[in-house]
């Protein structure tokens, strides 16, 4: 059965510093991985689509990272923003996207 | 429309009540998900369609949950008999991509998500 996993759980970091959100999956027998956010009362905004035969994406100030063989994904975001201020899901998709349990991210001004 | 609309937005109901969640995908979107997201987790898969079809129910947690899709279009997840522990949001989603095409549309299938339903039951 697949399980993913996300660490942290929250965090909270001054504007302008680096991050990364990490994510582990059980299966590598995956189609993709897709890294989301969510707003508060909002539903799902897909960020970044890992193909399983990519290593990589990138969108402006976000980069996604895949290697299957581990089962392991990061999300860095470069320059955090107030803005940014929101919780991110990795989901592994196999025919149904399996979800972590998010990272809640706080950026201060 | 533009994007996924789903109705209501908040939906407070009784212990024992049945209610009706409805989900408008995207324009010609044939593959239609319903999701659950308990707060501080994850949305859970419950249910998948591919054009009127349940393909995939394996989700549904009981029998009190059944989910309708009767022009290929426009959804409705029902809940009968409701539960304190129902309270959930109520996530519905759509794609161009049938769940298991091969290749790249398996490899590229984005589903656009809906602002959800919260339910509560009291």
């Amino acid at each position: 059965k697949q399980e993913v996993t996300q660490i942290p759980a929250a965090l909270s970091v001054p504007e302008g510093e680096n991050l990364v959100l990490n994510c582990s999956f059980t299966d590598s027998a995956i189609y993709n991985l897709q890294w989301f956010r969510q707003d508060p009362g909002k539903g799902l905004t897909s960020l970044l689509l890992i193909q399983s035969s990519q290593r990589e994406q990138t969108s402006g100030r976000l980069n996604a990272s895949l290697d299957k063989s581990s089962g392991r994904s990061t999300l860095y975001i470069a320059a955090s923003q107030p803005g940014d201020s929101a919780t991110y899901l990795c989901a592994v998709y196999s025919g149904k996207l399996i979800f972590g349990q998010g990272t809640t991210l706080q950026v201060k001004p | 429309g533009a994007g996924v609309s789903q109705t209501p937005s908040n939906k407070v109901t009784e212990k024992g009540k049945y209610v009706e969640l409805r989900c408008d995908p995207i324009s010609g979107h044939t593959a239609l998900y319903w999701y659950r997201q308990s707060l501080g987790q994850g949305p859970e898969f419950l249910i998948y369609f591919q054009g009127t079809g349940a393909a995939d129910d394996s989700g549904l947690p009981n029998d009190r949950f059944f989910a309708v899709r009767p022009e290929g279009s426009v959804s409705t997840l029902k809940i009968q008999r409701t539960e304190r522990g129902d309270s959930a949001v109520y996530l519905c989603a759509s794609s161009s991509y049938a769940r298991l095409a091969g290749g790249p549309k398996g490899a590229k299938n984005i589903q656009y998500f809906g602002a959800g339903t919260r339910l509560s039951v009291l």
